[in-house]
């Protein structure tokens, strides 16, 4: 069962703009990532935030994480066409050593 | 350098019949992870193997099972193949276990039963 939900499902937006997705999730986790995958292609890491962290930048990424709502959001800014692609959500729980993904967002950057 | 490689990268099965997919890690990655993916929905995790032991087993039937052999590259094994195993299946190495470290993800193999 995926233990993460990304919201919204899917979204559309003109180049340039900025785009918000968010994730919630179940349990305690030790991290969150954020994930990327392009059509028909494997996952690509962008952005890894720890239990203790508030939030993190990493170019044009910003992630916030809330452990009291267990939520967290990716906001991409000035989007570009080739930032379409689907974008997960994915914790590590406290307990045992499973790692989750959620539904996904998946993003169309209109040029 | 290379990163994961998996193989192969489509593949057409008949339910009842099983298969072996196979993962190369990138060079000092010692964990590997399975995942299985099918179309609209996000990975679910199989397997991980960290130092060749099992670590981690997510909600699969007995008929998923996985190895890794002393070169730190694995192979995915399912029996017994049901229509519902189509997906795409998703290898991830990373430098020890998941605690704080990205995954770096192949780009799949997919698996289509007949």
């Amino acid at each position: 069962s995926q233990q993460g939900e990304e919201d919204p499902q899917a979204l559309s937006i003109q180049e340039g703009e900025n785009a918000t997705m968010n994730c919630s999730y179940k349990t305690s986790i030790n991290n969150l990532q954020w994930y990327r995958q392009n059509s028909g292609r494997g996952l690509v890491h962008l952005i890894l935030i720890r239990s203790n962290e508030r939030e993190k930048h990493s170019g044009r990424l910003r992630v916030t994480l809330d452990t009291s709502k267990k939520s967290s959001s990716l906001l991409i800014t000035a989007s570009r066409a080739a930032d379409t692609a689907s974008y997960f959500c994915a914790t590590l729980v406290n307990t045992g050593n499973q790692f989750y993904f959620g539904t996904g967002t998946s993003l169309t950057v209109i040029p | 350098d290379a990163g994961v490689t998996q193989s192969p990268t489509h593949l057409i099965k008949t339910r009842g019949q099983h298969v072996t997919l196979r993962c190369s890690p990138i060079s000092g990655h010692k964990s590997v992870s399975w995942y299985q993916q099918v179309l609209g929905q996000g990975p679910q995790f199989i397997f991980q193997y960290y130092e060749k032991e099992e670590r981690g087993r997510g909600n699969f039937p007995d008929r998923f099972s996985a190895r890794q052999f002393p070169n730190y590259s694995s192979e995915l094994n399912v029996n017994a193949l049901l229509l519902g195993d189509s997906a795409l299946y998703l290898c991830a190495s990373s430098l020890g276990t998941h605690s704080n470290q990205p995954q770096h993800f192949g780009d799949g193999t997919r698996l289509s039963i007949l």
